[in-house]
């Protein structure tokens, strides 16, 4: 099992670019969970889909920020226009009803 | 809101001391999971309890689950360097936007002198 893979590991980029991080997941599960995580307001659900369909974006932190989930194998998060304090370290995780969630590697962010 | 709160942030112990951290919730829980995330590293499911007052054990790894269910604790025995990580718990939580959400703490960070 690959386990969930994110691309890319590490993203540096200027403030204004545009930013997509891109989650695959572990093939069967029908939950997929996007989370940023920041030393001072630690993991925090940004949005998850069930079935590919966004059930619930409540922490998206505000219209800079979408999502997208167009097959079952592949989740997009992206962030235009990025600012610095979008700086964060980004979890893909899912799993199947009634599991754990499995997180990827995470996407290191960097915004200058 | 409803929230998850974890304590102590930070612990630093000596190799072969015990080590505990406690997670409150505002709430009932229907279940409790906990995770490891090592350092660079992505948060592992550990264990997850259901019934109230259940204690699981995983090796030296002691995890309760309150009578109330709105408590929990992670209990370490003769903490190893491998055991050096911060610890979160979650649990399910109403959103408000319609759903539960895993609601994390935000973790307790274990250093481990030799």
């Amino acid at each position: 099992d690959a386990g969930v893979i994110q691309s890319p590991r590490h993203e540096v980029t200027e403030m204004g670019q545009e930013v997509t991080l891109r989650c695959k997941p572990i093939s069967g599960h029908d939950y997929l969970f996007w989370y940023r995580q920041t030393m001072m307001r630690g993991l925090e659900l940004l949005i998850y889909f069930n079935n590919n369909v966004p059930i619930d974006d409540s922490g998206m932190p505000e219209d800079r920020f979408s999502a997208k989930m167009p097959n079952a194998s592949f989740s997009t998060l992206k962030i235009q226009p990025s600012e610095p304090r979008d700086s964060a370290v980004y979890f893909c995780a899912s799993r199947v009803e009634g599991e754990p969630q499995h997180f990827g590697d995470g996407t290191r962010l960097s915004i200058l | 809101g409803q929230q998850v709160m974890q304590i102590p942030q930070y612990q630093h112990v000596q190799e072969g001391e015990d080590f505990t951290t406690y997670c409150n919730s505002s709430t009932t829980l229907s279940n409790i999971q906990w995770y490891k995330q090592r350092p660079g590293g992505h948060p592992v499911f550990l264990i997850q309890l259901v019934k109230s007052g259940e204690v699981k054990k995983q090796k030296r790894l002691t995890f309760q689950f309150g009578e109330a269910k709105k408590n929990s604790s992670l209990h370490i025995t003769a903490t190893q360097t491998t055991d050096v990580g911060t610890y979160f718990c979650a649990g399910p939580l109403w959103s408000g936007a319609g759903s539960y959400q895993l609601t994390f703490g935000k973790g307790t960070k274990l250093s481990v002198i030799p």
